[in-house]
């Protein structure tokens, strides 16, 4: 059965602290991975698709990493303004499936 | 704005009562797809549309829930005789004609809430 696993539920760091975020998944046929960011009340914002092993994406603070079995969403020095749930899906055919995601809190 | 529109924001039901809810995809893009959201869940896939075609609604329940996008105007998610379960969010999604691995474009929602 595909699915889709993201960890940490939760990461508190300080301002600054670099951190990762895991998206284990299991489907067949992968068409694409994405990385979405999700602020409260609003719906999620697009923020990288990798397609295949050893791609990496980069966009400010963050840079994806795909590897057969998993992506990590790395965030380097962060801001405050970086805190929201980060969503991961995948795409083996028609469906998109997502995990439940992480939500990042960075302290000031 | 061209983003993916969806309207009401927020809606208000009482029990046995019918909710409609609009998306308006981002121009150019003809594929359309459904989720609801629950409180510290992830985003559960209901049903993906083209213009005039439903191509798989099987995360849709088979009763009193509908969708459809006709060839003109917006995509439409019926729930007939909502019940207080049905309470959640309900995020559309577009993307473009195109081959498969375009990422999805989200509207920010229609808040349902059944009282």
């Amino acid at each position: 059965e595909d699915q889709v696993t993201q960890s940490p539920e939760a990461l508190r760091l300080q301002e600054g602290e670099s951190s990762s975020l895991n998206c284990s998944y299991t489907v067949s046929g992968l068409r694409g991975l994405f990385w979405y960011r999700q602020d409260p009340g609003k719906g999620p914002e697009f923020l990288f698709t990798l397609y295949s092993a050893g791609e990496e994406k980069e966009k400010e603070r963050l840079k994806a990493t795909l590897t057969k079995k998993e992506s990590f969403l790395h965030i380097t020095a962060p801001k405050p303004e970086d805190s929201a749930t980060y969503l991961c899906a995948v795409q083996p055919g028609n469906q998109f499936y997502f995990g439940t995601g992480t939500s990042l809190t960075v302290i000031p | 704005n061209a983003g993916v529109m969806q309207n009401p924001r927020h809606l208000v039901r009482r029990r046995g009562q019918e909710a409609r809810l609009r998306c308006s995809p981002m121009k150019g893009h003809s594929h359309v797809y459904w989720y609801r959201q629950l409180p510290e869940e992830g985003l559960k896939f209901m049903v993906y549309l083209q213009k005039e075609n439903i191509i798989d609604e099987s995360g849709m329940p088979k009763e009193r829930f509908s969708a459809e996008f006709p060839k003109e105007g917006p995509s439409i998610l019926r729930i007939q005789q909502v019940v207080r379960g049905d309470s959640a969010a309900y995020f559309c999604a577009s993307s473009p004609p195109s081959e498969f691995g375009s990422p999805l474009h989200f509207g920010n929602g229609t808040r349902l809430t059944v009282t």
